[in-house]
């Protein structure tokens, strides 16, 4: 079946604007993240969404950052004025079941996001 | 706050030989552990997942050990492809959306 789907694969825009990345979780997936990876470091938590829960934003870096996510369906990550610390690949991964040890993520290929 | 360590960071092996990695966390208190890899433009790809009761998974030529008391896992790969040439990641789940991750191992298998 079809895995995590994001887009666009690549994204390159100018220090102050806005940009906008979308996710496509695996159909029926409750639970869907959000994380940052920046070059040669480790995958970063942003945002968790699962079902129609309030979403836990406290991995979120600045208020420049916002998410949104359609019930149980596609999300949006939003930054605002980009600067060239936001440079990253940004990363989506949904579960089935987000309690306890059955929680297996699943990733998509991510988006790299280049700040000039 | 849970630390997740890799180590080696790099590893170059020929093809055809058994190789480890290792990974460890310093709070044991966690759900499950998953092994990725991830190549690039690729994203990460879930290899193996141990719950927190479990010893060990296998898929395959993986096979994943988890020692939770003690705050370690290891990813054998047998008989290695180049195929297999990625960076490979732990993560360990320590509540629903407390996924902590390592920095990962590059591997390169050379033909």
């Amino acid at each position: 079946g079809a895995g995590v789907s994001q887009s666009p694969s690549n994204k390159v825009t100018e220090k102050g604007k806005d940009v906008e990345l979308r996710c496509d979780p695996i159909s029926g997936h409750t639970a869907l993240y959000w994380y940052r990876q920046r070059l040669g470091q480790g995958l970063e938590f942003l945002i968790y969404f699962q079902g129609n829960s309030a979403p836990d934003k406290s991995g979120l870096p600045s208020d420049r950052f916002s998410a949104e996510r359609t019930g149980e369906s596609v999300s949006t990550l939003t930054i605002q004025r980009t600067q060239q610390e936001d440079s990253a690949v940004y990363l989506c991964a949904s579960s089935s079941n987000p309690l306890g040890s059955y929680n297996e993520q699943f990733f998509g290929p991510g988006t790299r996001l280049t700040v000039l | 706050k849970q630390e997740v360590t890799q180590i080696p960071a790099a590893l170059s092996v020929p093809e055809g030989e058994n190789l480890v990695l290792n990974c460890s966390f310093t709070d044991s208190a966690i759900y499950n552990l998953q092994w990725f890899r991830q190549d690039p433009g690729k994203g990460l790809t879930s290899l193996l997942l141990i719950q927190s009761s479990q010893r060990e998974q296998t898929s395959g030529r993986l096979n994943a050990s988890l020692d939770k008391s003690s705050g370690r896992s290891t990813l054998y790969i047998a008989a290695s492809q180049p195929g297999d040439s990625a960076t490979y990641l732990c993560a360990v789940l320590t509540g629903a959306n407390n996924l902590f991750f390592g920095t990962g191992t590059r591997l390169t298998v050379i033909p």
